[in-house]
């Protein structure tokens, strides 16, 4: 059982170039989330899904923007990349009130 | 609005002290309390959790119980070990698809 599944792990991008931050669940969760944790910070939320073709803004949502085309996936645009936005990015699905995060990608931008 | 508020750390302990984090919630409603443990280099992870007053939740020695007359889901554990050396978060869900997460303690267990 995999659980929330996200790639790459590590990512060292230059400013204003683009990417998409992959995010893949098995458990059939309808909710899930993306945020971002900035070094010895808690969470932000960036975005949020309660289901396919639903999303909406968290708190930080500038700079990014996400797509829910399937219940499995849930994944993270970022099309010009700034300093600013270098943190640990987390998704998470939600089942029973609970939360399950995948292993983080670690983005770095110079 | 919905918030956590958790005790700053760093938390230094011994191992085989007497941990405790506090934690205390302002919440609508009735929320499900949750604490979360985040090992270094990996992701948040669900460590236990309370859905009603007075509900006591418990996992690998941890314990914290739903107090709603104080509003707080202290986090304990009788004798801590180097292995529980983490950042821990109080978080509170209430049903409004998001979950209120606090700001982390870190916990260093020394030898």
């Amino acid at each position: 059982n995999a659980g929330v599944t996200q790639t790459p792990k590590f990512r060292i991008l230059k400013i204003g170039q683009s990417m998409t931050l992959q995010c893949t669940q098995d458990m059939n969760h309808n909710y899930m989330y993306w945020y971002r944790q900035d070094p010895g910070m808690g969470l932000k939320l960036i975005y949020y899904s309660v289901g396919a073709g639903i999303t909406d803004k968290g708190e930080v949502p500038n700079g990014y923007n996400v797509s829910r085309s399937t219940t499995e996936d849930f994944p993270l645009r970022l099309e010009l990349a700034a300093p600013s936005q270098t943190s640990v990015y987390f998704c998470a699905s939600l089942i029973d009130r609970a939360a399950f995060f995948g292993q983080g990608t670690r983005l770095t931008v110079v | 609005g919905d918030s956590v508020t958790q005790m700053e750390g760093p938390v230094t302990l011994s191992e085989e002290a007497f941990l405790t984090i506090n934690c205390t919630y302002t919440a609508t409603g009735y929320p499900s309390l949750f604490w979360y443990v985040q090992y270094p280099g990996e992701g948040l992870q669900l460590l236990l959790k309370a859905t009603k007053a007075d509900d006591k939740g418990s996992n690998k020695g941890f314990e914290a119980t739903y107090r709603k007359k104080t509003t707080s889901f202290h986090l304990e554990k009788g004798s801590v070990q180097v292995s529980d050396s983490a950042v821990y978060f109080c978080a509170l869900y209430t049903g409004g698809f998001k979950t209120i997460f606090g700001a982390g303690t870190r916990l260093f267990v020394k030898a």
